[in-house]
């Protein structure tokens, strides 16, 4: 299917390296953030979240790390591998609210054997 | 579990004509979302469903863009009539009340 990130920025590692993809988002009153995963030609796959109580949180071989008072975000991958070849989105939005998801422009993230 | 199912997968259309997009979300899911996905941008939100009452339609082009879930489960979107514009991939997704959102496949729709 067709690339969604084909005028998107673009981040190059090679295969074992770790890969940080950063994002900026837009609305202080934000308090819970989640980074998605596409693949060409699928959905957006939810990989990990935080909330705004939190300044870093762990999964498995990814790490998110929040600073409030910069509105910044980033998105930490250990060992990158192939699979890990997708467009990455951060996402926010305000919590007890209607869950309305404010999406960032995206990094494509290209691993490199 | 199965996922949001999407169909069509792909769809061609000249301009002026209309097209529809069906979804049906995760079994239990109230919360149905559809968005708009233009080519190298994010995702946009175009409305929220909470059963089958709408909850945000604000980016919603009411002019040409109509969306129903009439049994609060499926739901429908549709286009009348397109323009070049409309090209994007059309997105659904579903959650448990505000929780994670889980995403179809998508629709791409090409319009000519």
């Amino acid at each position: 299917g067709e690339s969604v990130g084909l005028h998107l920025p673009t981040l190059s590692v090679q295969e074992g390296d770790n890969s940080i993809i950063n994002c900026a988002y837009s609305n202080s009153a934000s308090d819970y953030f989640i980074w998605y995963k596409q693949e060409s030609g699928k959905g957006p796959q939810f990989i990990i979240d935080i909330r705004s109580n939190m300044d870093k949180r762990q999964g498995q071989r990814v790490t998110v790390l929040l600073n409030k008072t910069v509105k910044h975000l980033s998105l930490q991958i250990a060992a990158t591998q192939p699979g890990d070849s997708a467009v990455y989105f951060c996402a926010e939005t305000i919590s007890g609210g209607y869950n309305k998801l404010i999406f960032g422009a995206g990094t494509r993230l290209a691993v490199h054997p | 579990e199965a996922g949001v199912a999407q169909s069509p997968r792909y769809k061609i259309i000249e301009k002026r004509q209309s097209v529809a997009f069906w979804c049906n979300p995760i079994s239990g899911h109230a919360t149905l979302y559809w968005y708009q996905q233009i080519l190298g941008q994010g995702p946009k939100l175009l409305i929220q469903f909470q059963n089958n009452g709408v909850v945000d339609d604000s980016q919603l082009p009411k002019d040409r863009f109509s969306a129903e879930r009439l049994k609060g489960v499926d739901s429908t979107l549709k286009i009348q009539p397109a323009k070049l514009e409309d090209s994007a991939v059309y997105l659904c997704a579903s959650s448990f009340g505000t929780n994670t959102q889980y995403f179809g496949p998508g629709t791409r729709l090409t319009v000519l």
